[in-house]
């Protein structure tokens, strides 16, 4: 079975400060994502990876940075957290084209 | 770009009712996934959708594809509680350097005993 874990379930952290959420696959799969997911919104996709440091901005990348320095992990980075990205976040990873999602991270800024 | 547009947003339904769930999406596609997401859990894949008039079914659960519309339904026969959930349709859009998946906002079913 495909594995994705994710390092935190639940954190909280203040404005301003600078938030790493860690996503790891144990499938050797090429391609991974995060996606912020809001009430009404849907899922919405923040960066992707293709490769090993290769990124690409997904719809809402502001705000946000990424790190690919080995292909199992996927880092997502909040240089400054503010209160509007409170949200779940959620990494998944695929090979072709189908994504196999992480538990996910809800994450409050206060 | 590719926009999908999911319908309703919210689902409150009976024991023993049928009811659809739709997805309509703006683009030609290759292909369309639904994915079922718990309270507090991730997003499970349960059908990928791979040409016109497609159909999957598992357990009350039955989808289709009709590339034609650019629609995809799930059907929902006789629910029971077990199905309450929120349901995403998410489909392949062939955009950039790699395959991207864009969802729908997801419908919150709520089954009712």
């Amino acid at each position: 079975d495909v594995k994705v874990t994710q390092s935190s379930r639940y954190l909280v952290k203040r404005t301003g400060e600078k938030v790493f959420l860690e996503c790891v696959q144990d499938m050797d799969h090429e391609n991974m994502f995060w996606y912020r997911q809001d009430p009404g919104l849907g899922l919405r996709l923040i960066y992707f990876s293709y490769d090993v440091k290769m990124k690409e901005k997904g719809d809402i990348p502001e705000g946000y940075s990424v790190s690919r320095e080995k292909k199992e992990r996927f880092s997502l980075i909040l240089e400054s957290a503010s209160t509007n990205q409170t949200s779940m976040y959620l990494c998944a990873s695929s090979y072709g084209y189908e994504q196999y999602f992480g538990p996910g991270t809800r994450l409050t800024v206060t | 770009e590719l926009k999908v547009e999911q319908n309703p947003l919210f689902l409150s339904m009976q024991e023993g009712k049928n009811y659809t769930i739709y997805c309509n999406y703006s683009t030609t596609s290759d292909r369309l996934y639904w994915y079922r997401q718990d309270p507090g859990k991730s997003l499970e894949s349960l059908f990928v959708l791979l040409s016109n008039g497609a159909v999957k079914q598992e357990g009350r659960l039955m989808a289709s594809l009709d590339t034609k519309a650019r629609l995809s339904t799930l059907h929902i026969t006789a629910a029971v509680h077990d199905l309450s959930a929120t349901y995403f349709c998410a489909v392949v859009w062939n955009g950039g350097a790699t395959n991207k998946l864009i969802f729908g906002t997801g419908t919150l079913l709520a089954v009712q005993p």
